[in-house]
């Protein structure tokens, strides 16, 4: 079946630094490819999103570009703030599965000042 | 601001009780969602509804019970929980349903956080 790995977190960054996530996936046929973030008490937001391959999703700074090559989907974004601290989440869905999105554990992201 | 709104937003509630959560989008999505979410852990997928009828049922207990009175509103019926249950539960939405192609974001509410005594 599908299935969705990403980096083991929490991840500790400096206000500033660069930050990359890793995201690779297992899927049937081609599948899109979703970036979620969860702040603390809310629920998940989509971040960004990729249909095709080669595709790159963009929003707010962050980038995460569709590597059919490598099954990879890792997050990017060059200067952190503070107020990305959150839990980051990979999730795909496709045309075997387009009920049901398969995500990936989170990865805890804490910016320090 | 979220566009899709979930009440109540704290539940508290004995073994024995029964309540019902409710979830409610205005954007024309035909299909709903019901998730369950533990601490540190990514959404579990409960029941899909697409076009008001139940599509997907990920054998969930039979104490937890969907309602899809029309396509803005679902609701979700819980009798006779058990502490493990205590969980934040998360109401999604989405353009399309099973029947699509997958490349439609999920809309999520922020969520009851559900505590059973």
């Amino acid at each position: 079946g599908d299935s969705v790995t990403q980096m083991e977190g929490p991840v500790t960054l400096s206000e500033e630094a660069f930050l990359t996530i890793n995201c690779t996936y297992t899927a049937t046929g081609y599948p899109s490819l979703f970036w979620y973030v969860q702040y603390p008490g809310e629920g998940l937001q989509l971040l960004l999103k990729a249909t095709k391959a080669d595709d790159k999703g963009s929003n707010k700074g962050f980038e995460a570009t569709y590597r059919k090559e490598t099954t990879s989907f890792h997050l990017e974004k060059g200067s952190v703030q503070v107020s990305d601290s959150a839990v980051y989440f990979c999730a795909l869905s496709g045309y075997t599965n387009a009920g049901k999105s398969t995500f990936g554990d989170g990865t805890t992201l804490t910016v320090k000042p | 601001d979220t566009e899709v709104t979930q009440t109540p937003k704290h539940l508290v509630m004995g073994m024995t009780n029964k309540k019902s959560l409710k979830c409610e989008q205005h954007m024309g999505h035909r299909a709903m969602y019901w998730y369950k979410q533990k601490a540190k852990k990514p959404p579990e997928l409960m029941f899909v509804y697409s076009y008001e009828k139940l599509s997907i049922n990920e054998s969930v207990p039979s104490r937890f019970s969907p309602e899809c009175p029309n396509s803005s509103l679902l609701n979700l019926h819980l009798h006779a929980l058990q502490p493990e249950d205590s969980a934040l539960y998360l109401c999604a939405s989405s353009q399309e349903g099973p029947s699509g192609r997958g490349n439609q974001p999920q809309h999520f509410g922020d969520g009851t956080r559900l505590s059973i005594l």
